[in-house]
């Protein structure tokens, strides 16, 4: 039962242009959503995060958007740049505590070309 | 300045063969967490400390142990790694929702 859920294994966008990644989710009790990218060898860095009560969080080039209602939240980037090129993991924390499980979505791998 | 240091990166032992994994964080975090990430797969958490707190999953095989002498640092024991715990296995630490990665330890059985 996957419940945080990446449906675009692989994403190419040239540079300068917008990266758009997506992410569904079907449990009505995670409280917040985190995007991470990791490089290969590496462990995942945290880019950018979003509580249930908000629809938008904005930093630097990187925004995410919640839509509570479709059970989905995307990752923007503009402008997208060749060192932007990594597995991008959306994940999702439940209710209850500051802390806990994060479930993770299978990662959507983006190639900027420059 | 890292913040969670895991060591060693690379790990190779044998089917059978007990092995440790270490993790260090200099964030002062009093949670920290073990994932298993196997290639092209999502991590997966096998516990958790909150503090002292052990908190294990319920899908984590008893063939994987944790150890948290202080706050600092935390252990990941296999007691008996066979060919299916070959994965990269990540620590992470938080002290609110967002948690931080460490570089991750790439364990191999042969």
């Amino acid at each position: 039962d996957q419940q945080v859920k990446q449906n675009s294994p692989s994403l190419s966008v040239q540079e300068g242009r917008i990266s758009i990644l997506n992410c569904d989710y079907t449990n009505s009790m995670f409280d917040y959503f985190l995007w991470y990218k990791k490089y290969p060898a590496e462990g995942p860095t945290f880019l950018i995060s979003i509580s249930s009560i908000k629809d938008k969080n904005e930093d630097g080039r990187f925004t995410v958007f919640l839509n509570k209602s479709a059970k989905h939240l995307s990752l923007h980037i503009v402008p997208s740049q060749p060192g932007d090129s990594a597995v991008y993991f959306c994940a999702a924390k439940g209710s209850g505590t500051s802390y806990g499980k994060l479930t993770f979505g299978q990662g959507t791998i983006l190639t900027v070309h420059p | 300045d890292a913040m969670v240091i895991q060591n060693p990166r690379y790990q190779v032992t044998q089917f059978g063969k007990p092995v440790t994994l270490s993790c260090s964080q200099t964030l002062n975090h009093n949670v920290m967490y073990w994932y298993q990430q196997k290639s092209s797969q999502a991590p997966k958490l096998l516990f958790h400390y909150y503090d002292k707190d052990f908190n294990n999953e319920a899908d984590t095989p008893d063939n994987f142990q944790s150890r948290r002498p202080n706050t600092s640092f935390c252990f990941l024991d296999i007691r008996s790694p066979g060919l299916g715990d070959a994965a990269m296995y990540l620590c992470a630490t938080s002290r609110e929702e967002t948690q931080y990665f460490g570089p991750g330890t790439r364990l191999l059985v042969l």
